[in-house]
């Protein structure tokens, strides 16, 4: 079993819809939890991250951590086309600033 | 731009040779990744760095080696490359241990 599963998807929404991707980790040791974006052929870029359980939100995006359950979300308000590209989660104990990475997510917004 | 050069940005190369992968920091960030990236297997881990002459494995470091005698170049060196080691190859940095920094990544093709 991954240490981080993600559903692959492909996941299809109309513009302006909310947008829902989630993991689940197994790594009790994880403290950090992050969403990464991946354009079509580029490098993935950091978009959020949240340390143990909890909320956090930046613009139209939150990030949600349940520790108790090992799920990991990220919600995406007010869908652009501009948010069309593939979503990566990561964990991390810290301690060796290693990530683990689930398998992503490609998420289309359709205008 | 994340401060992260590879080279070269693409590559073509036959069964058996030897090829080297080049990333280059213009921080001075202690750790340093590789990473390769295939459909269906998402990033893996090959090695890392924690500091100049400090290298050790990650998920999939078979048929790979490094070497980081200066802090901002950490290069990947394919000693006799195998058509399985096609694939994208991303190198990353990270300042903090929920942050890591990729490259443009480089593309591999072995025929």
């Amino acid at each position: 079993q991954k240490e981080v599963e993600q559903d692959p998807g492909p996941l299809s929404v109309p513009e302006g819809a909310i947008v829902s991707l989630n993991c689940t980790y197994s790594n009790s040791a994880f403290q950090y939890f992050m969403w990464y974006r991946q354009y079509s052929r580029k490098g993935p870029e950091l978009l959020m991250y949240t340390y143990s359980s909890g909320n956090k939100e930046d613009g139209r995006f939150t990030a949600q951590v349940d520790k108790s359950s090992k799920y990991i979300s990220l919600f995406i308000r007010d869908s652009q086309p501009s948010d069309s590209a593939t979503y990566l989660c990561a964990g991390s104990g810290g301690s060796n600033y290693k990530l683990t990475f689930g398998k992503g997510t490609l998420l289309t917004v359709n205008p | 731009d994340a401060g992260i050069t590879q080279s070269p940005r693409y590559k073509i190369t036959e069964t058996g040779r030897q090829v080297t992968l080049m990333c280059h920091q213009t921080w001075s960030h202690s750790y340093m990744f590789w990473y390769r990236q295939d459909l269906g297997h998402g990033l893996r881990l090959i090695y890392y760095s924690a500091a100049a002459d400090i290298t050790d494995k990650g998920e999939v470091p078979d048929g790979y080696v490094v070497s980081r005698s200066k802090t901002e170049n950490f290069p990947l060196t394919l000693e006799s490359a195998t058509r399985s080691q096609t694939s994208v190859y991303f190198c990353a940095i990270s300042p903090k241990p929920y942050e890591q920094y990729f490259g443009p990544g480089t593309r591999l093709t072995v025929t």
